[in-house]
């Protein structure tokens, strides 16, 4: 496709419930990361996966949070047992380098995932 | 420890009017910064991207400065649009895997 996009737009959830969020990289692009926006918040990082190897879990909130890319390209953020301070936007954005590696690697965003936990 | 700060956090202007957004961050050792426009459910539209050793970067109606010795960057918008109705990104790229965002500017134009 020609963006970055994901599924599902809207998810609510009961609290308790385990979700599952999916992100389609720009095809081709190397790296792919997870952020999370509260509301009236700037996103904050979650997680980044360069090809399927996730290099940096540090801003998953607790161990509730899994996310994974097995073949590289499709990522999929899990977040178990939902509670109420987990409703948010889960944005995911993709780059065609790792970072550090050319100072005009963009980062590209989906349109996100909003997150209610009732 | 990266900080992004975004002043001021809302403005309002009538159409036509000519503004300027400030993003300021703590640690000038950073790899690019980049501007992103948001609108109201949708996600970010990058807008510019200034590398480290750039000073500033134009596109349209937008020109966009970086000074990495003072931490800050400017976003000019020339001749407001109601159209440019949105919320205003900087992020920091410090050249790890953390891009650190600021909490943004929400921009009314009024037509």
């Amino acid at each position: 496709g020609a963006g970055v996009s994901q599924s599902p737009r809207y998810k609510v959830a009961k609290r308790g419930q385990d979700v599952a969020l999916r992100c389609d990289p720009i095809s081709g692009h190397v790296s792919l990361f997870w952020y999370q926006q509260a509301l009236g918040q700037g996103p904050e990082f979650l997680t980044y996966f360069q090809n399927e190897a996730q290099l940096d879990k540090s801003g998953l909130p607790s161990d509730r949070f899994f996310a994974e890319r097995p073949e590289g390209s499709v990522s999929t953020l899990k977040i178990q047992r939902t509670q109420q301070e987990d409703s948010a936007v889960y944005l995911c954005a993709s780059s065609h380098q790792p970072p550090g590696l050319a100072a005009n690697n963009e980062q590209f965003f989906g349109p996100g995932t909003r997150l209610t936990v009732l | 420890k990266q900080e992004v700060t975004q002043i001021p956090a809302a403005l309002s202007v009538p159409e036509g009017e000519n503004l300027v957004l400030n993003c300021s961050f703590t640690d000038s050792a950073i790899y690019n910064l980049q501007w992103f426009r948001q609108d109201p459910g949708k996600g970010l539209t990058s807008l510019l991207l200034i590398q480290s050793s750039q000073r500033e970067q134009t596109s349209g109606r937008l020109n966009a400065s970086l000074d990495k010795s003072s931490g800050r960057s400017t976003l000019y918008i020339a001749a407001s649009q109601p159209g440019d109705s949105a919320t205003y990104l900087c992020a920091v790229d410090t050249g790890g895997f953390k891009t650190i965002f600021g909490a943004g500017t929400r921009l009314f134009v009024k037509a």
